[in-house]
């Protein structure tokens, strides 16, 4: 049982580069989420899924897009990467009151 | 007004001595409320649930007052091991989305 972890854990990207970070959990939630914490700041809701094939907007969406083909896999995508997303990305899954969130990746836009 | 406030600290304390931490919510539909702990550079970490009724856990303690909106954490016999952030957290229902405060900053020095 490996939790939840993400892939890659750092990446450097150009601005305009576009990237896929991929989140896995092997605890059959249906709940997943991607968030982004800047210094500073708690983290922010940027998109959330409540089962497979569903996708919703959190806090933060802009310049994102998200799918969950499977329930075990969250994918978080840039399509055209900005300095401003510049960020460490946590992806977390949750079933009732149980919370579990992956290692980070840690994402620089030069 | 952020949905999830906290006194971002840093709060440095010497070892052995008791510390509080309180954080207010604004959404008064918020469900279950959460303080998690954060290490430099690493996930967020479950510390511990909130209840009405006041929950402990060792040396920490966690209340919640409804009627104020308001949640607290208090850490006594403060270990140089409890240095970390710590995110108060908010389930507001729908989703099951979490909002995360700032964060407050513990340095516990010997």
């Amino acid at each position: 049982n490996a939790g939840v972890t993400q892939t890659p854990k750092f990446r450097v990207l150009k601005t305009g580069q576009s990237m896929t970070l991929l989140c896995a959990q092997d605890m059959n939630h249906e709940y997943m989420y991607w968030y982004r914490q800047d210094p500073g700041m708690g983290l922010r809701l940027i998109h959330y899924s409540v089962g497979e094939g569903t996708t919703a907007k959190g806090e933060v969406p802009d310049g994102y897009n998200v799918s969950r083909l499977k329930k075990q896999n969250f994918l978080l995508g840039l399509e055209s990467a900005a300095p401003s997303q510049t960020s460490v990305y946590f992806c977390a899954s949750i079933t009732g009151s149980e919370q579990y969130f992956g290692p980070g990746t840690r994402l620089t836009v030069t | 007004r952020k949905e999830v406030e906290q006194d971002p600290g840093p709060f440095n304390v010497p070892e052995g001595a008791t510390v509080a931490f309180n954080c207010t919510y604004s959404n008064s539909a918020s469900q279950s409320f959460f303080w998690y702990r954060q290490d430099c550079r690493k996930e967020p970490k479950l510390l511990m649930s909130v209840y009405s009724s006041g929950n402990e856990d060792g040396r920490f303690t966690a209340q919640l007052n409804r009627a104020s909106q308001y949640i607290s954490l208090l850490i006594r016999d403060s270990k140089l091991s409890d240095s970390a952030t710590y995110l108060c957290v908010v389930n507001i229902g729908y989703g099951n989305k979490l909002v995360f405060g700032a964060g407050t900053i513990l340095r516990v020095k010997s």
